[in-house]
């Protein structure tokens, strides 16, 4: 059975980083695409961005210029690493197997940006 | 960005009635829908695929129909279990993007 589990701290300073783990188990993170998604207070959700199986990657516009995808083979997982971040950034973080849809995914972990 | 508008925000049911939920498109975008159910403190979960793909493993009683830019999310004689807040997302072009949610309640 595909898992996926994020870890992470759940408290980040404004201004600083923001890097979270997800470890991907019973299926190899070089097939299909792995991705990150959060849900906002309030339920908005946002897709942020997905590496592919070749190590491609596609970032969400809103993003782009403060976001970072990549993975590690060897340990079947992939990060996240959101940079100059601020308390809008305040969600619960989601990672993902992607396709078309999103079909399996982790419990989420949620991040508060605050000093 | 395609724009997924959902309605209603929150829709009030007692149990065993059928209910359809709407998710409407800012642009056509064929078949390329996807519904989640989200409950509290969980992930969300996949319930219906390109419109009115079904998933396994999910009750027959969630259906989906639509194209071009307008879409609905059927459940028919709804169980306490189903409430929770559903989403709709698209695939059409990136970013992929989701509606803002309907909240289906007790009434």
């Amino acid at each position: 059975e595909v898992q996926l589990q994020e870890s992470g701290p759940g408290l980040v300073k404004p201004s600083q980083s923001l890097s979270l783990t997800c470890s991907v188990t019973g299926y190899s993170i070089t097939s299909n695409y792995w991705g990150w998604i959060r849900k906002f207070p309030g339920n908005k959700m946002e897709w942020m961005g997905y590496i592919s199986y070749s190590g491609s990657t596609s970032y969400n516009p809103s993003l782009k210029s403060r976001i970072s995808i990549t993975r590690d083979t060897s340990k079947n997982q992939f990060f996240l690493q959101l940079n100059s971040v601020t308390t809008e950034d305040t969600a619960t973080y989601y990672c993902a197997r992607f396709g078309s849809y999103m079909d399996y995914w982790g419990q989420g972990v949620m991040v508060t940006v605050s000093s | 960005d395609i724009v997924l508008t959902q309605s209603p925000a929150t829709l009030s049911v007692t149990p065993g009635e059928s209910v359809s939920l709407s998710c409407r498109a800012s642009q056509g975008i064929s078949t390329s829908i996807h519904w989640y159910q989200q409950k509290s403190n969980e992930s969300p979960r996949l319930l219906i695929k390109f419109a009115s793909q079904s998933i396994s493993g999910i009750p027959s009683r969630f259906s989906g129909s639509g194209s071009g830019t307008d879409f609905t999310l059927s459940i028919n004689r709804v169980e306490s279990e189903d409430f929770s807040v559903y989403y709709c997302q698209q695939s059409y072009s990136l970013p992929l993007t989701f509606g803002s949610g309907t909240k289906l309640e007790i009434k």
